[in-house]
């Protein structure tokens, strides 16, 4: 079983701050997803990420499969980035997805 | 593009009657998955099918669950008799292909299930 720990649990940063979210596996996978949880409760998949590094708009996700861990990192974060990030790596040999337990994060205007 | 469309988005029941949750999937997409999310468990991969074929349900908690797909635009999960602690939010999404392909999957709105 995939172990997957990420932190910080929590965090509140002041708008403009660079936030940078951990995520740490235990098990070889194919594939790593960082997911996005609004307050309303709705889950849109961010990135999914199999090795270096991606980039949408002002969020950055980088894996390194070797040390079995991954960042996501928001520049000049908003109050609309306030949302739970969920880290979901993807088994070998299957679809399946294990996830993480979230990091909630709260930017202040 | 509607997105993944479950209903119903909440439902609340007795305890011991049967619940049966509807996803439909985006048109084209082969993959589809039905998660339960709790505050004690966090996100939990229920059953995943693959072309309406389910290929794993070891996420299953027991056998008052079930889930069908008897065509590629729709999928249901039954839950009976419901219990309470099968409170919680559940979730469907779907994927176009598989992960190598890197495509991400695509979430619904889910259904908050409340069992009294």
């Amino acid at each position: 079983k995939n172990e997957v720990e990420q932190s910080p649990q929590n965090l509140t940063a002041q708008e403009g701050e660079f936030i940078t979210i951990n995520c740490s596996y235990s098990v070889g996978i194919s594939a790593l997803h960082w997911l996005q949880q609004h307050p309303g409760g709705g889950i849109v998949s961010l990135f999914m990420l199999s090795s270096g590094k991606k980039k949408h708009g002002r969020l950055i996700a980088t894996i390194n499969i070797q040390e079995k861990h991954s960042s996501l990192h928001i520049t000049a974060s908003h109050p609309r980035d306030s949302a739970v990030y969920i880290c979901a790596p993807n088994n070998f040999g299957n679809e399946k997805l294990t996830f993480g337990t979230g990091t909630r994060l709260t930017i202040i205007p | 593009d509607a997105g993944v469309i479950q209903s119903p988005r909440h439902e609340v029941t007795e305890m011991g009657q049967e619940v049966t949750l509807r996803c439909k999937p985006i048109s084209g997409h082969d993959y589809l998955f039905w998660y339960r999310q709790t505050m004690m468990r966090g996100l939990e991969l229920l059953i995943y099918f693959n072309n309406n074929v389910p290929i794993d349900d070891s996420g299953m908690p027991e056998d008052r669950f079930s889930a069908k797909m008897p065509n590629a635009s729709f999928s249901t999960l039954k839950i009976q008799p419901s219990e309470p602690r099968d409170s919680a939010v559940y979730f469907c999404a779907s994927s176009p292909g598989p992960r190598w392909s890197n495509q991400p999957q695509h979430f619904g709105d889910g259904t908050r299930l409340s069992i009294l």
